[in-house]
């Protein structure tokens, strides 16, 4: 699995969008794009992901490079329960298990 | 979506003894379960991949012996934390994969199980 880098930490305010980038310069072609994300002592909870396609669901909003190097997770409106750590994972679809890095501590304050 | 549930959700046991933690998944089957190990502000550490009916695959520098998993059905899998130590002691959380979801090929993680060896 290609390797991902993502800031340590971010702040938000509540109410405003937050965006977490992801660095993934040495994707695969056939490798997708997944963020994951672990409120404290809870296991992940999946957000989104794609390929090469910008992805919106309910939650959140992918946005992913022409060169697909990179890509970044949006949160329209970031809520105080939106605190967590967030995941950037790239794998192949059909790998199953996922490696997980250091991923980014978003707080999001009043 | 797809629920992954584990039992129990924590544990505290005396070194030495076993320790058995369940993973279920709910409303699916799941022919591969993975189990992960976070220690305290750490990210996840992938242990081993299960495979139902078959041997578990561990990644490199995991005590198969010590770390003893049974996926005998496509909905549980269960991971043995035998003679445990206090070094044991983490958040073991399992995932399962979803092949016939909507969604393709997914993986749904598990409310983890806080384990404390004393």
């Amino acid at each position: 699995d290609a390797k991902t880098t993502q800031p340590t930490s971010m702040d938000c305010a509540e109410g405003r969008a937050a965006n977490l980038p992801c660095n993934h310069s040495t994707i695969s072609g056939n490798e997708y794009v997944y963020w994951y994300r672990q409120i404290h002592s809870q296991g992940p909870q999946y957000i989104i992901h794609g390929l090469k396609n910008n992805e919106t669901n309910e939650m959140a909003s992918l946005i992913i490079t022409e060169d697909r190097k990179s890509s970044t997770l949006i949160l329209p409106h970031a809520t105080l329960r939106d605190t967590a750590v967030y995941y950037c994972i790239v794998r192949v679809r059909d790998a199953g298990k996922s490696t997980f890095g250091d991923g980014t501590t978003l707080t999001v304050k009043p | 979506g797809a629920v992954v549930s584990q039992h129990p959700s924590w544990v505290i046991c005396k070194s030495g003894t076993s320790v058995k933690i369940e993973c279920r998944s709910l409303d699916f089957q799941a022919t591969t379960m993975f189990w992960y190990r976070q220690f305290p502000k750490q990210s996840l550490m992938l242990m081993a991949t299960s495979n139902e009916g078959s041997k578990a695959t561990y990644e490199q520098g995991v005590e198969k012996d010590k770390f003893l998993i049974n996926h005998a059905s496509l909905t549980l899998s269960t991971l043995t934390v035998t003679s445990a130590h206090p070094e044991d002691s983490s958040f073991y959380i399992c995932s399962a994969r979803d092949l016939e979801g909507t969604g393709g090929d997914e993986q749904y993680f598990g409310p983890g199980t806080r384990l404390t060896v004393t």
